[in-house]
């Protein structure tokens, strides 16, 4: 059963910390891995990776996608109470059918 | 680019009455749209998955003469839950993919519609 698993479940830091999320999955014709913000409302797209080893970048925030270890890690840097949320990973399969295999989530509370 | 919108953002309705959702893509033709559910502190839950033209796949328990699905154009997709209950209210959250064609499988999703039946 193809299964995606994130760590950990809830973390909390403070203020200017960095985080590292990981995201463990087994999905049977893998074919990407997304990220996404979940605040109070619907979740917000991050990254989606494809490429083992490739890191993607934007701002604080940066990916990168072991296809060998299937794993993927979000990291944060100088994190802010406004990067608070649920953070979600999910896999993508190579059919047709573009259904997401989602993580349970990580819940990341940054404290001032 | 890539956004996604939903309307209405909030709706409270009688027991026994019919809600639409509206999920419009709108920046980009989506291929296919997803509709989840999401009850609070829990995880987004897949509903089904439609595409333009074709009927909806729903996933396993969900019923689709309850939930029923509108995939009318590339840039619309509607969800109508016929005959609410209180047990119906939750978040509902669409979702649309450009697609191969548009060069993304990559899902963007609307901000959500809270539904609450009273």
């Amino acid at each position: 059963e193809d299964k995606v698993v994130q760590s950990p479940l809830s973390l909390v830091v403070h203020e200017g910390d960095t985080v590292t999320l990981n995201c463990s999955y087994e999905v049977t014709n893998f074919r990407s891995l997304l990220w996404y913000k979940q605040e109070k409302k619907a979740p917000t797209f991050l990254f989606m990776l494809t490429s083992s080893g490739i890191e993607k970048k934007s701002g604080r925030l940066s990916s990168i996608l072991d296809k060998k270890e299937l794993f993927s890690i979000l990291n944060i840097t100088a994190t802010q109470t406004g990067d608070s949320a649920v953070y979600l990973c999910a896999g993508t399969i190579m059919d047709s059918n573009y259904q997401l295999i989602w993580g349970a989530g990580t819940k990341l509370i940054i404290k001032p | 680019g890539a956004v996604v919108s939903q309307h209405p953002s909030w709706v409270i309705c009688k027991s026994g009455t019919s809600v639409k959702i509206e999920c419009r893509s709108l920046d980009f033709q989506a291929t296919t749209m997803f509709w989840y559910r999401q009850f609070p502190k829990q995880s987004l839950m897949l509903m089904a998955t439609s595409n333009e033209g074709s009927k909806a796949t729903y996933e396993q328990g969900v019923e689709k003469d309850k939930f029923l699905i509108n995939h009318a154009s590339l840039t619309l997709s509607t969800l109508t839950v016929t005959s609410a209950h209180p047990e119906d209210s939750s978040f509902y959250i669409c979702s649309a993919s450009p697609g191969l064609a548009g060069g993304s499988r990559t899902q963007y999703f609307g901000p959500g519609t809270r539904l609450t039946v009273l």
